[in-house]
């Protein structure tokens, strides 16, 4: 069973800031089984990326992600308030067939 | 507009049974593999269960296997998930959630508001 780590658990920043948020996988992973996800309060998850770098329809470019391997990163180039959330990676694979980061949190500082 | 409506939360004693629907609207449902996903309080996400757009093939977290039962019905553009012998550690919001379409890569690009679970006695 791959397991992917997150990292830091929670960071606190400020509106304007630019934000690099890491998942690292226990195994290496196709770049095309990762995606990337934000989560606010009392909402469901929203896709923000597929496929490591893709941006999911409607995604404001200053999301990007990268990475390969084992290391995968959630760029965000310049917070908006909207941006403070939950963000979660992903990885599809075979058992189990979906597997999610726990989570790190974005606070405002 | 395109959406997915979960129902059939609600709580239930250990042990009991409870059937979650996933409504699908404005969508092929047909043509997209399905997925349900939960959170407990407070914690991140687990995938629970997929099924493939025509239904032939299901898939099973180990920590539900033989309990939960997933199903689809394309006739009726809706997604089930059979709950059996519920417990305590199954409580959570359960998401219904929909596999990005063709050839793109393995993502939820459409998640339902997402309906409770509660099981304690």
């Amino acid at each position: 069973e791959i397991v992917l780590t997150q990292s830091p658990g929670t960071l606190s920043l400020s509106p304007g800031e630019r934000v690099t948020l890491s998942c690292r996988a226990s195994q290496s992973v196709s770049s095309r089984s990762l995606a990337w996800y934000q989560q606010k309060p009392g909402q469901a998850p929203r896709l923000l990326i597929y496929g490591a770098s893709s941006r999911a329809t409607g995604i404001p470019d200053r999301f990007s992600g990268s990475g390969s391997g084992t290391d995968f990163t959630l760029t965000i180039s310049r917070l908006e308030p909207e941006d403070f959330a939950v963000y979660y990676c992903q990885q599809f694979g075979s058992s189990p067939l979906y597997t999610f980061g726990q989570g790190t949190k974005l606070e405002i500082k | 507009e395109v959406q997915l409506l979960e129902s059939g939360g609600g709580l239930i004693q250990p042990g009991g049974s409870l059937r979650l629907s996933c409504a699908a609207s404005r969508f092929t449902f047909s043509t997209y593999a399905m997925s349900w996903v939960r959170q407990a309080p407070g914690k991140g996400l687990e995938w629970v269960s997929a099924i493939t757009a025509s239904g032939a093939g299901t898939y099973y977290a180990d920590s539900v296997k033989g309990r939960f039962t997933i199903s689809r019905d394309n006739s009726k553009n809706t997604l089930y998930l059979q709950m059996n012998s519920l417990r305590v550690e199954d409580t959570a919001i359960y998401y219904c959630a929909r596999r990005l379409g063709g050839d793109l890569p393995a993502a939820f690009d459409l998640w339902g508001q997402g309906t409770m679970v509660t099981v304690s006695s």
